[in-house]
């Protein structure tokens, strides 16, 4: 069974830190993809990564994935209060991606405090 | 702009009523999904359909049933709601069959099973 394992669980930081989040697994993904969720809203797509060791920055966001498309990290700088929510990677499983399905990790909460 | 909708964002039910949670999206897309989503366990996929009539299980099936007879509309059915049933559970639609894309998520419904 494919299982994409995120790190850390939860995070609480002050507003201005930076922090890591990790999304792994013991198998390869032909692509990986980032939700943010927001309290009360469903999961909305931050970004894709498609090629091993492709990074990608939307803002304060970077995302890398890795070389042996195994895993992938999301790195905030200077987090502000509105970064918090639920961070959720996802990928498609290799030998039964008919109709779109992809497998999610189990998700980062964040905490930006003021 | 794209549009998941979902039925109720609040739910009450008692245990051993037949429970409907209704999924409209108005963009054409073949593939539609239901999951519930738990604390500690990320987005797990009951079942998936990508195409009208057309339904496959995901990784937890069991107590629920779907049915998409037309193509904007995905409805997930529990038969005999649980207490175990009591969960936040999210709707998403993405373009094509085979085609790794976003998954575009509904705002979810918090069902309550007394």
């Amino acid at each position: 069974t494919q299982l994409l394992e995120q790190s850390p669980q939860f995070l609480s930081i002050q507003e201005g830190e930076n922090l890591t989040v990790y999304c792994n697994s013991s198998s390869v993904f032909s692509s990986l993809q980032w939700y943010r969720q927001e309290p009360g809203e469903g999961p909305v797509l931050l970004v894709t990564v498609v090629t091993g060791g492709e990074v990608k920055k939307l803002k304060r966001l970077t995302f890398q994935f890795g070389d042996a498309r195994k895993d992938s990290s999301l790195h905030i700088t200077a987090a502000q209060t509105g970064d918090t929510g639920l961070y959720l990677c996802a990928g498609p499983p290799i030998l039964d991606n008919q109709g779109g399905k992809l497998i999610f990790g189990q998700g980062t909460e964040l905490s930006v405090k003021p | 702009d794209v549009k998941v909708t979902q039925s109720s964002r609040y739910l009450v039910k008692r245990t051993g009523e037949k429970v409907f949670l209704e999924c409209v999206q108005d963009m054409d897309h073949e593939n539609m999904f239901w999951y519930r989503q738990d604390p500690g366990l990320g987005l797990r996929l009951i079942y998936f359909s990508y195409d009208v009539k057309m339904k496959e299980k995901g990784d937890i099936p069991e107590g629920y049933s779907v049915s998409r007879e037309k193509k904007e509309r995905f409805s997930l059915i529990l038969e005999s709601a649980s207490t175990n049933q009591t969960s936040m559970y999210l709707c998403a639609s993405s373009p094509q069959r085979e085609i790794i894309d976003t998954q575009y998520f509904g705002p979810g419904t918090r069902l309550t099973v007394l």
